[in-house]
């Protein structure tokens, strides 16, 4: 089996920045993925391929990869931003598909 | 815009086969490199990846469930099923249906996803 280990939990002012981490032994030769969640909805992809933001998502998203440790930082963090967010990766093998455990981001 | 929606069974029995069919709109369904997925969230925990299929037939699982799972697309109805079999409680999640794009062995991700549709798993 393969693990993704996130943070359960960040809590930020508005306006502050939020750093959320995202470990994995197969990090350094796979991209991670970050995906928002809000409450009831389904996820939406916000950074892809460590650290590129697909179309529509605010500049303020973004993201960051090293050895096992990829990260995704929130810049200007807004009440609008509270949501679980998931980090999603491979295992080396290519072949098992991992979510992380999810992080819930507080902004108040 | 690629859209998905998921439909099939609210309720099922323990120990029945639950069904579930996944209804693409506004995109091709048979672009390389882009397979159909499930995932499913219990409540209030994480996503957890079940199980992905190419048009043209080559399937991923996941290991844990086993013999489980099945898959199937029918690129004509413009739809795709899972059929998780042998359910119990801990069966009972949202789940999801997602265009997957296999790349690489790096470049692998879910995007869209439909809004999902709970099933709950209960006599």
């Amino acid at each position: 089996s393969y693990e993704l280990t996130q943070p359960p939990s960040v809590s930020v002012s508005p306006g502050q920045t939020a750093r959320i981490t995202c470990s994995g032994d197969a990090l350094p030769k796979k991209y991670a993925y970050w995906y928002q969640q809000k409450s009831g909805q389904a996820p939406v992809l916000v950074i892809y391929e460590d650290n590129k933001r697909p179309s529509g998502i605010p500049e303020r998203f973004s993201g960051s990869s090293s050895g096992t440790l990829a990260t995704l930082t929130l810049s200007e963090a807004q009440v609008d931003d509270e949501a679980d967010y998931y980090c999603y990766s491979l295992d080396n093998s290519g072949t098992l598909r991992v979510f992380g455990g999810g992080t819930k981001l507080t902004v108040l | 815009q690629l859209q998905l929606e998921e439909s099939g069974p609210g309720l099922v029995k323990p120990s029945e086969t639950l069904s579930l069919t996944c209804t693409v709109s506004g995109g091709s369904m048979t672009t390389s490199n882009f397979y159909w997925a499930w995932i499913r969230q219990p409540p209030g925990k994480g996503l957890e990846w079940i199980a992905s299929k190419y048009h043209s037939g080559a399937t991923y699982f996941n290991p844990s469930f086993g013999s489980r799972v099945a898959m199937s697309v029918d690129t004509s109805k413009r739809e795709f099923t899972l059929i998780l079999s042998s359910v119990t409680a801990a069966d009972t999640a949202v789940y999801f249906c997602a265009r997957h794009a296999v790349v690489t062995a790096a470049e692998d991700w879910f995007d869209p996803w439909g809004q999902g549709t709970l099933v709950t798993v209960s006599s």
